[in-house]
């Protein structure tokens, strides 16, 4: 299986800070990788998939990159209701498809 | 809008079965495939199940290979998740998830999430 490390673990910031969350494959997944967003008694969301491209309604503070086995995820300006916790996703190796850890998102 | 709603949670023995519902709508059922992933407390999300647009196609994570199976009906746009000998370890809030590419396709994107059912495994 693909493992997906999510750094960091946990991550406290403000209003208007600039985030970013790092996701690393231990095998090259192309740009195989996904990101999503979870609130406490919410459905995750799909933010971000194939790496870069933005699902619709994401707003464009979010923004991806990377390809192989290393992958950022960028919150530009934080805003309250980005607090959460996100993970990463890989589907390059399946089955099973692959979740990192997440990253838990509060506020300083 | 998409909607997915779960059903069949509930609190069971260990060793017994139980029987997830997801009904959908606002979808054209028959062109997506459908997941399962689950996220026990405290714990972060886990991909469980696949099934194929037509059903004709499923996958398994190695924790529940063997026990349990996904289904789906197309007429009814519903998909369902029959779990049996559970275990503590299956204790979960169980989503069910819909694929966002049409028919079939490895690249595994989440797109729509349903609230979820809780599945307690417990004596």
């Amino acid at each position: 299986d693909v493992q997906l490390t999510q750094s960091p673990s946990s991550l406290s910031a403000s209003v208007g800070d600039r985030v970013t969350i790092t996701c690393r494959a231990s095998q090259n997944i192309n740009n195989y990788l996904n990101w999503y967003q979870h609130k406490p008694g919410e459905a995750p969301k799909l933010l971000i998939y194939a790496s870069f491209t933005l699902q619709n309604g994401v707003p464009s503070r979010f923004s991806g990159s990377g390809s192989g086995t290393d992958f950022t995820l960028t919150i530009s300006s934080l805003q309250p209701e980005d607090f959460a916790t996100y993970y990463c996703q890989q589907s390059f190796v399946f089955p099973p498809t692959t979740f990192g850890q997440g990253t838990k998102l509060d506020v300083k | 809008q998409v909607q997915l709603v779960e059903s069949g949670g509930g609190v069971v023995q260990p060793g017994t079965s139980l029987r997830l519902t997801c009904a959908t709508s606002g979808v054209t059922f028959r062109h997506y495939g459908f997941h399962w992933v689950r996220q026990a407390p405290g714990k972060g999300l886990e991909w469980v199940a696949v099934i194929s647009f037509d059903g004709k196609t499923e996958h398994y994570a190695e924790s529940v290979k063997g026990r349990f199976i996904i289904s789906r009906d197309n007429s009814l746009n519903t998909v369902h998740l029959q779990m049996n000998s559970l275990g503590a370890e299956d204790t979960a809030l169980y989503y069910c998830v819909k694929d966002r590419i049409q028919l079939w396709s490895p690249i595994f994107v989440l797109e729509n999430w349903g609230q979820g059912a809780l599945v307690t495994v417990s004596s």
